[in-house]
Parts: structure tokens; sequence; C-alpha cells
């Protein structure tokens, strides 16, 4: 099986810019959450996407969007970018059924100058 | 915060040594499990130990797990330079699959 793959994997952009991130999960996979990764804070928890609707979600601003298609590809996005957005995410998929183990993408590397 | 606190935070040692790596977390859990990171790529899944269970082995890879002190170790034995890496836990706390992460641990091994 292909494994979760992330796109672009990098990226710059300007402060007041918007930027959309993409996520296709690991095929059979329905969950899909995302992840921000700063030296700062960590690798925090954005939100979660199961069958097309947020299971869960993080504390972060209403900035930070996202959203699941049907065959649970997701799309993550983030408005008015400013500089502290810069961080590495991550997009993991796990399998249907319960609490199990998750699969990273590689992540995008996201700059805002 | 919900993170975990993990410990130490960084962890140097030689070729063949073992490594500890140890993980706290604030409230009750499903399952804790640990991943490994390196130079800030992708998370690579390395175990997962559910809250009814109290030890778990993979190949060289020890995890206990405590519930009554909220805490969780990670032994790595006989380490090899290909281990140095971040190691984090991770806590998921119902069926769904949201993670909070521990601050890791930077571990370095050295031939």
């Amino acid at each position: 099986k292909a494994g979760v793959t992330q796109t672009p994997r990098y990226l710059i952009k300007t402060r007041g810019q918007q930027v959309t991130l993409s996520c296709s999960p690991i095929s059979g996979h329905r969950s899909v959450s995302w992840y921000q990764q700063t030296p700062g804070q960590g690798l925090q928890f954005l939100f979660e996407y199961f069958s097309e609707t947020q299971r869960n979600k993080g504390n972060f601003p209403g900035r930070f969007s996202g959203r699941q298609f049907s065959n649970s590809r997701s799309e993550m996005n983030v408005s008015t970018l400013e500089l502290g957005d810069s961080a590495l995410y991550l997009c993991a998929s796990t399998e249907p059924g319960g609490s199990t183990e998750a699969f990273f993408g590689q992540g995008t590397r996201l700059t805002v100058v | 915060s919900q993170q975990g606190e993990e410990d130490p935070q960084a962890l140097s040692i030689q070729e063949g040594e073992n490594a500890t790596m140890n993980c706290s977390y604030k409230t009750s859990i499903n399952n804790l499990q640990w991943y490994r990171q390196n130079s800030g790529r992708g998370l690579v899944h390395l175990i997962l130990i559910r809250s009814n269970e109290r030890e778990k082995h993979s190949g060289r890879l020890r995890v206990t797990l405590d519930t009554s002190k909220k805490s969780s170790s990670l032994l790595i034995t006989a380490s090899r330079a290909a281990d140095t890496a971040s190691y984090f836990c991770a806590t998921a706390y119902n069926q769904g699959g949201k993670l909070i992460f521990g601050q890791g641990t930077e571990l370095s091994v050295k031939p």
C-alpha cells in the first residue's frame, strides 16, 4: 500500500496570504488528523476528520480550517498567515474502527516571511 | 497544556548501551504510543500499549505503562547509531485519531 502523501513538501508564503495543504491517506483509512510542529510548542493537534466530518478539534484559531472529501483525502487551509504559522505540518491517517497506530506523511514545511 | 512531559530532553549514549526514556501524562487514557522522528521528517510508529497492559515488547524495544502513576517508559536495548532520532510519546483518549504528544527526547547514539 502507498503511504500517506502530503503535498507540497515545502512552501514559502508572505504574511497575510493564505495557504492550502493536501493529504492523501493510506487506502482504506477514513480518519485523517493534522498536527503542527514547531520548535517552541512541539507537536500540537489541529483537527481530525472522519467520513468527511470534523470529529475532534484542537485549540487553534479559526484561521486554521480543514475539510475531507468523499475519497478521504483531506486539505487544511490557513488564512491570513502570520510569522508564527511557520512550522512543519504533519498529516496522519488511521484505520477505521478504533484508536490504533497513526501513519504519518513526510510533512509540509511552511515558511511565512 | 494537555501535553505530556518526557525526560530526559536529550540523551547521548554509546552504541551497544541501553537507552531509557520516560513519559508522563495528565488524564486517563485509552492507549499510549511511541513514535520516532528523524531530522524533522514524518513520525514512524514504534509501539502501542493499551491502558489495560503493563508491558510490551517489540524487537529491541520494551515499553512499560503505569496507569496509577500516569507514566510510561521506553527502553531501547543494544542501541545502534541508526537509533539516533527524536522519540515522542503520544496518548490517545478516545476512539478517535486525536493524539496528544509529549515534548520528545532527542537521542544521540555515538558509534
